[in-house]
C-alpha cells in the first residue's frame, strides 16, 4: 500500500536549517508530483512547493523562495525539503504529499524553532 | 495567488443530520487541459489531511457516499448527508489548478 513516512520531530535554534524527509512506498516514486506542506499551530495549511517526480523540477511557493529546497533521492525512494535561516514563525508541523491532488500524506514532521 | 474563501468557519451539526461547506475562489479554477483541481480534504484531530474528493467531485476509494462534492469555476461546496462521529474535523478545501498551491482557511465539523 501506498505510505510515506517522514523523518523524526527536530527542535532547531533560530538561524538554523532543517532537512525532513520523505520516504514514499508502494507506488512508482518517479510517477508522482511530492508536495511539501506547512501547518503552523492554529493556523491553515500552507503549500511551501514540489519536486515533479518524472524530470526532478522543483517550484516554490514565492514566500519561500531562496530559503526552502526541496530535492529527492530516488534510489531512496525519498523527498527531502531543507528549510534555511530558521525563525520562531518556522515552527510547523511539516508534511509531504503525493500527487497533484495530494491523496497521500505523511504523518508530519514537528519542527520547533526556539532559543 | 488564488485565495481560496471557506464558510462557515464552524459548523456545529447534530448527529445524522446534513452539513455544507462552501469554498469560494478568487478566479476560475478551470485548467488549461480542461480539468478543474479542486479538492477536499479531511483533517481528523491529530492527524494529517486525508483526501476526500478531488476534481470537484471524485471521491477517493474508502470515502463513505454521503460525502458529496459539486461546483464549478470559482463556487465549490461539499455535502455530507449525514453526519457521523467520525466526521468530527477540520475540512479543508484546496486548489492545484495554479501555482502556488492554495488551502481554504478551513471548516471546523463538530457535533452539537
Amino acid at each position: 500500500q501506498v505510505q510515506l513516512v517522514q523523518s523524526g520531530a527536530e527542535v532547531k535554534k533560530p538561524g538554523d536549517s532543517v532537512k525532513v524527509s520523505c520516504v514514499a512506498s508502494g507506488y512508482t516514486f518517479t510517477s508522482y508530483v511530492t508536495h511539501w506542506v506547512r501547518q503552523a499551530p492554529g493556523q491553515r495549511l500552507e503549500w511551501m512547493g514540489w519536486i515533479n517526480g518524472v524530470n526532478g523540477n522543483t517550484k516554490y511557493s514565492q514566500k519561500f523562495q531562496g530559503r526552502v529546497t526541496i530535492t529527492r533521492d530516488t534510489s531512496a525512494t525519498t523527498a527531502y525539503m531543507e528549510l534555511r535561516s530558521l525563525r520562531s514563525e518556522d515552527t510547523a508541523v511539516y508534511y509531504c504529499a503525493r500527487s497533484l491532488q495530494a491523496d497521500y500524506w505523511g504523518q508530519g514532521t514537528l519542527v520547533t524553532v526556539s532559543s | 495567488d488564488i485565495v481560496m474563501t471557506q464558510t462557515p468557519l464552524s459548523s456545529p451539526v447534530t448527529l445524522g443530520q446534513p452539513a455544507s461547506i462552501s469554498c469560494r475562489s478568487s478566479q476560475s479554477l478551470v485548467h488549461s487541459d480542461g480539468n478543474t483541481y479542486l479538492s477536499w480534504l479531511q483533517q481528523r484531530p491529530g492527524q494529517p489531511p486525508r483526501l476526500l474528493i478531488y476534481k470537484i467531485s471524485n471521491r477517493i476509494s474508502g470515502v463513505p457516499d454521503r460525502f458529496t462534492g459539486s461546483g464549478a469555476g470559482t463556487d465549490f461546496t461539499l455535502k455530507i448527508s449525514r453526519v457521523e462521529a467520525e466526521d468530527v474535523g477540520v475540512y479543508y478545501c484546496m486548489q492545484a489548478t495554479q501555482s502556488p498551491v492554495t488551502f481554504g482557511g478551513g471548516t471546523k465539523v463538530e457535533i452539537k
